[in-house]
């Protein structure tokens, strides 16, 4: 594996359900992020978080809540989600410096479905 | 604005021959180009990328991807497909300049098939 675990691996949720992801990197990294994977669609960007502060938050609905307690963990909570959202989310890190030159190691996704 | 394009959305190859999987991108001032692979249930496994330096970029399983910066292409190619290289192909770039952005753009993944 890459390094880099998230769970739960598959979520069913209804659309007044609160739920967590989790994802987690051994790799030492300073910078985390999400990522939204849709069928037939390129991977969008949803937040960045560099040294525990978030970087970048890519016009994401408020009904997807990032946290990140420290630089190995981050977190995507969610509530009153639309079964649009339904999709694979990936966790990814990598080690930031200014060339941005270093590539992200992603975890294995988790498999969203909302009803 | 920075932007990706991988224009075919599957590939099909036969084992034993040659694969290119094509990647023209589009970013202020220089590069930095990848290449991930996604097999089924799995999240994105990097390949390759070029910083600088020569053109021709080897990584992992066999995979290569020559950079041409006057056609802004990073094709990736393998000499010789096995049907385990069977998965969903990224491209991605990246400005180098970090005042540009910064952020990692994907392509919309080329699907590879390689038949016995």
């Amino acid at each position: 594996e890459t390094g880099v675990t998230q769970t739960p691996r598959h979520l069913v949720m209804g659309m007044t359900n609160k739920k967590s992801l989790k994802c987690e990197q051994h790799l030492g990294h300073n910078a985390m992020y999400w990522y939204k994977q849709s069928a037939k669609k390129p991977l969008e960007l949803m937040f960045v978080y560099n040294f525990k502060e978030q970087t970048e938050n890519n016009s994401v609905p408020s009904r997807f809540s990032p946290e990140c307690p420290n630089s190995s963990h981050l977190f995507l909570h969610l509530h009153t989600l639309q079964p649009e959202d339904s999709a694979l989310y990936l966790c990814a890190s990598s080690q930031e410096r200014t060339s941005g030159s270093n590539e992200q190691f992603f975890g294995p996704g988790t498999r969203l479905t909302v009803l | 604005a920075q932007s990706v394009a991988q224009p075919e959305d599957q590939v099909n190859v036969a084992e034993g021959n040659p694969l290119t999987v094509k990647c023209t991108y589009s970013v202020s001032g220089n590069p930095y180009l990848f290449w991930y692979v996604q097999y089924p249930n799995r999240g994105l496994q990097f390949l390759l990328k070029y910083i600088t330096g020569d053109n021709l970029v080897k990584g992992s399983y066999g995979f290569e991807a020559e950079f041409n910066k006057s056609q802004t292409s990073f094709h990736l190619k393998k000499p010789s497909a096995l049907v385990s290289d069977s998965a969903l192909y990224f491209c991605a770039v990246r400005a180098a300049s970090y005042n540009q952005g910064g952020k990692l753009i994907f392509g919309q993944g080329t699907e590879l098939s390689v038949k016995p």
